[in-house]
């Protein structure tokens, strides 16, 4: 199994720029999660989902779409790069509750 | 709303000495408690979890846990570390007050084992 896997690892943007991080899974998880990572300040959810075509807000989804058209797929699009988006982004699945998260390697995303 | 305090951001600590990461976290009736670790670069991997049941918990690489209800925390304990345990810790708690399985992460208790 391949676990969680994400691209790319790294990405340099300009402002107002868009791109999509890609997210996938092959331990057919249910759920599904994006973070941020910030130094200091923990893991925020941006975005999750508890299957296909259902998603919902975390704490930090201004910036950011997602969508979960597979049960294997959890794209992040960032639309109009601010700044303020630059971040280490980690997707996670699991299968809730009491079941751990298992997470991506993280893409480090730059916003110049 | 859930929320997890991790009270010390960074902790140094000489090899072979033990070390106590601690985490409190908000009172709920149901709740599911994780300790994760994140090595330099590379995402966040489980070191233990509690569920219900003995109060201690052991996980990988000697660590362990005590779950205290009343005092609502979750501290992490190693009795010797060793270079190797230099990582950011991650406590962590599942919500389910939404019906749905979020999970609440504090921000992280840096370890530093020095030689």
């Amino acid at each position: 199994n391949a676990g969680v896997t994400q691209t790319p690892k790294f990405r340099i943007l300009k402002i107002g720029q868009s791109m999509t991080l890609q997210c996938a899974q092959d331990m057919n998880h249910n759920y599904m999660y994006w973070y941020r990572q910030d130094p200091g300040m923990g893991l925020k959810l941006i975005y999750y989902s508890v299957g296909a075509g259902i998603t919902d807000k975390g704490e930090v989804p201004n910036g950011y779409n997602v969508s979960r058209s597979t049960t294997e797929d959890f794209p992040l699009r960032l639309e109009l790069a601010a700044p303020s988006q630059t971040s280490v982004y980690f997707c996670a699945s699991g299968q809730g509750g009491a079941y751990e998260q298992y997470f991506g390697p993280g893409t480090r995303l730059t916003v110049t | 709303a859930q929320s997890v305090t991790q009270l010390d951001s960074q902790v140094p600590v000489f090899e072979e000495a033990p070390v106590e990461l601690r985490c409190n976290y908000s009172s709920s009736v149901s709740v599911y408690l994780f300790w994760y670790v994140q090595y330099p670069n590379q995402g966040l991997q489980l070191l233990l979890k509690y569920l219900s049941g003995s109060t201690l918990v052991k996980g990988i690489n000697g660590f362990e846990a005590e779950f205290n209800k009343s005092q609502t925390s979750f501290h992490l304990r190693k009795p010797s570390v060793h270079i190797s345990d230099t990582a950011e810790y991650f406590c962590a708690v599942s919500d389910s007050t939404s019906g749905t399985y979020k999970y609440i992460f504090g921000t992280g208790t840096r370890l530093k084992v020095l030689a």
